[in-house]
């Protein structure tokens, strides 16, 4: 199957910095890509929808200006948590799907950030 | 929109023994139903998927069987081991710029 790689795989910050993470496509090239956030024993929950080259679609409730998205290319897409403070401390996974159709998702390994 | 339940939310067995999975979703456009394995710290891997017109698949020790009329799906997973231990996640997607939805995930743990 295709390969998602995400960078760092874990994080620890202080409060009130920002922290980014990368989250490659290494076999495709990904026009959608997906960011999840994932609490301990629960489900995936989708934060925005990203396609390369256009703004990202955010989910009810994920704040755009906190978890800036940027798709710049069809391989490479970026997660940053701004002003991070320790509730957004959490497991962001993100994934990736090489078109818009009923191309499989594929996820990366996930990043574990704690913020202090 | 579309809603996935998934039962059980919980699942033991001993080693050997099969287990099984069930999914229900509410939309009947949905078509394309994905299985995700999840281990502790990593990300959902896809194990198996079924698009709507078949109404089984399988490879190797897992399965995936899909009735339409009854809008349900189920995974099945046959001489269990303890490396199958893990979480289990189904979705459904009708493809489009329509975004997968999830289950709230199943833990199946295989004692040796």
């Amino acid at each position: 199957g295709a390969v998602v790689s995400q960078h760092p795989s874990r994080v620890i910050c202080k409060s009130g910095t920002s922290v980014k993470i990368e989250c490659r496509s290494l076999d495709f090239q990904a026009t959608t890509m997906f960011w999840y956030r994932q609490f301990p024993k629960q489900s995936l929950m989708l934060m925005a929808t990203s396609n390369e080259g256009s703004k990202a679609t955010y989910e009810q409730g994920v704040e755009k200006d906190k978890f800036l998205i940027n798709h710049a290319s069809l391989t490479l897409s970026t997660l940053t948590v701004t002003s991070a403070h320790p509730e957004d401390s959490s497991f962001y996974i993100c994934s990736a799907k090489a078109g818009t159709g009923l191309e499989t998702q594929y996820f990366g390994p996930g990043t574990r950030l704690l913020v202090l | 929109g579309e809603n996935v339940e998934q039962h059980p939310s919980t699942l033991s067995v001993q080693e050997g023994d099969s287990a099984v999975i069930k999914c229900t979703y509410s939309d009947s456009a949905s078509n394309y139903f994905p299985w995700y394995k999840q281990e502790l710290g990593k990300g959902p891997q896809l194990i198996i998927d079924i698009r709507s017109n078949v109404g089984e698949k399988k490879d190797q020790r897992i399965a995936v069987t899909l009735n339409k009329t009854a809008k349900h799906f189920s995974l099945h997973i046959t001489e269990t081991q303890p490396e199958d231990s893990a979480v289990y996640f189904c979705a459904a997607s009708k493809g489009g710029s329509y975004i997968p939805t999830f289950g709230r995930g199943t833990s199946l743990i295989v004692h040796p």
